[in-house]
């Protein structure tokens, strides 16, 4: 059973402070990725990164960094939070190398910023 | 880039009834497309997904069609119960998967099924 986990439920920040959202998965998955959740906009992609230090940009990486420094974690970084960063963030696994696979969800952190 | 397009936002059901919600996808390169549920609270969770070599699938009381030339793919829930209701978003490929692509989301549909 496929375990993507997110390191906090919910969190609250100050403007202009840096923010590190962790997520780990268990099922040795090359695939992780990170995004964002707004009503009424859906999920849209941050960044996604298909191996160990690799990263590609999604549709809305500004504002954002990530670092996977191991295969089982994807971090998302918010380097000067900002107001219009209240969000939800989820972050998303899938296995294949090649073509397409199911992604699996952790269970999101709902980030306030102040 | 790729778009995805999906509609209603928002559909309310009787229990019973069938429900359908319609995507369009604008890169005709796109192979891939998956249906995600979420329920309120809860993570998104793959409910069925169809390749583009495929016109039809079925799972139970769920269905995907694709029709490649038009770009639209659509879900059929048939004989909705309660506990279908939640949000559901289609998405599109781009690329070729793994570390060449990634998915594009539609911007959800709220079902709600009425006992």
């Amino acid at each position: 059973d496929v375990k993507v986990t997110q390191s906090s439920r919910y969190l609250v920040k100050r403007t202009g402070e840096k923010v590190f959202l962790e997520c780990v998965q268990d099922m040795d998955h090359e695939n992780m990725f990170w995004y964002r959740q707004d009503p009424g906009l859906g999920l849209r992609l941050i960044y996604f990164s298909y191996d160990v230090k690799m990263k590609e940009k999604g549709d809305i990486p500004e504002g954002y960094s990530v670092s996977r420094e191991k295969k089982e974690r994807f971090s998302l970084i918010l380097e000067s939070a900002s107001t219009n960063q209240t969000s939800m963030y989820l972050c998303a696994s899938s296995g294949s190398e090649e073509g397409w696979d199911e992604q699996y969800f952790g269970p999101g952190t709902r980030l306030t910023v102040t | 880039g790729e778009n995805v397009e999906q509609h209603p936002s928002t559909l309310s059901v009787q229990e019973g009834d069938s429900a359908v919600i319609k995507c369009t996808y604008s890169d005709s390169a796109s192979n891939y497309f998956p249906w995600y549920k979420q329920e309120l609270g809860k993570r998104p969770q793959l409910i069925i997904d169809i390749r583009s070599n495929v016109g039809e699938k079925k799972d139970q009381r769920i269905a995907v069609t694709l029709n490649k030339t038009a770009k639209h793919f659509s879900l059929h829930i048939t004989e909705t119960q309660p506990e279908d209701s939640a949000v559901y978003f289609c998405a599109a490929s781009t690329g070729y998967g793994g570390s060449q692509g990634n998915l594009i989301f539609g911007k959800g549909t709220k079902l709600s099924v009425k006992p």
